[in-house]
């Protein structure tokens, strides 16, 4: 299973664009790559998946280069509501959801 | 939108005791799943459930855990003997059978029973 690495915390401005990166560097071939939000006390909840290129949609876009070793969630005009913590998930199954540690995103108003 | 439901939203139990905690999935979706969230630590995958029956498991699922689908709509998860380790947010969730453009990671999650073993 392809290890990820994101940074443990970010902080940011109301109305400022937030990129988190996460590194996947033994991605497989059939490995797509999944963010899910947490907020504290609830589930996980999707946020956008991709296999290459750039994935958009309403509330994200997801970027990942050719090499697909890496990923980049950007989250455009950030609200005090975004604060959560961020999942970087590359699974070969869909049917098992790995999580790892995540990125706390903190905005400040 | 339709949503993934769990009861109860907090059960306390002493250790050894049988729990048994419930979700309801999305009424049109195929696969159902079982998490678990230890206060402070990541989220586990427990078990998938399709068909009828269980399709992947962890090593977290051991013989003290069983899932169940005893009707259309419930989908349950029992721990036989409880132990204090098993305190843990426990989260439910459903997802449809593939996607549009083929196979769909989205895993709609239910907002937890928090179970507590004295």
């Amino acid at each position: 299973l392809a290890k990820t690495t994101q940074p443990i915390s970010m902080d940011s401005y109301e109305g400022q664009e937030v990129n988190i990166t996460c590194s996947h560097n033994n991605i497989a071939t059939n490995d797509y790559i999944t963010w899910y939000q947490q907020f504290p006390s609830q589930g996980p909840r999707f946020i956008i998946q991709g296999y290459k290129t750039k994935v958009t949609n309403e509330v994200a876009s997801l970027f990942i280069p050719a090499d697909r070793k890496s990923s980049t969630l950007s989250l455009p005009r950030v609200s005090l509501s975004d604060t959560a913590v961020y999942y970087c998930l590359v699974a070969g199954s869909a049917r098992q959801l790995t999580f790892g540690s995540g990125t706390q995103l903190t905005v400040l108003p | 939108e339709p949503e993934v439901t769990q009861t109860p939203s907090h059960q306390v139990t002493q250790m050894g005791q049988e729990v048994i905690l419930r979700c309801v999935p999305i009424s049109n979706h195929l696969y159902f799943y079982w998490y678990r969230q230890i206060l402070g630590q990541k989220v586990e995958f427990l078990v998938s459930f399709y068909n009828n029956e269980i399709s992947e498991k962890s090593e977290i699922f051991d013989d003290q855990f069983s899932v169940e689908r005893p009707d259309g709509s419930n989908f349950t998860l029992k721990i036989r003997s409880t132990k204090l380790e098993d305190s843990a947010m426990y989260f439910c969730a459903s997802s449809k059978s593939r996607g549009l453009a083929g196979t769909t990671y989205e895993q709609y999650f239910g907002p937890g029973t928090r179970l507590t073993v004295t």
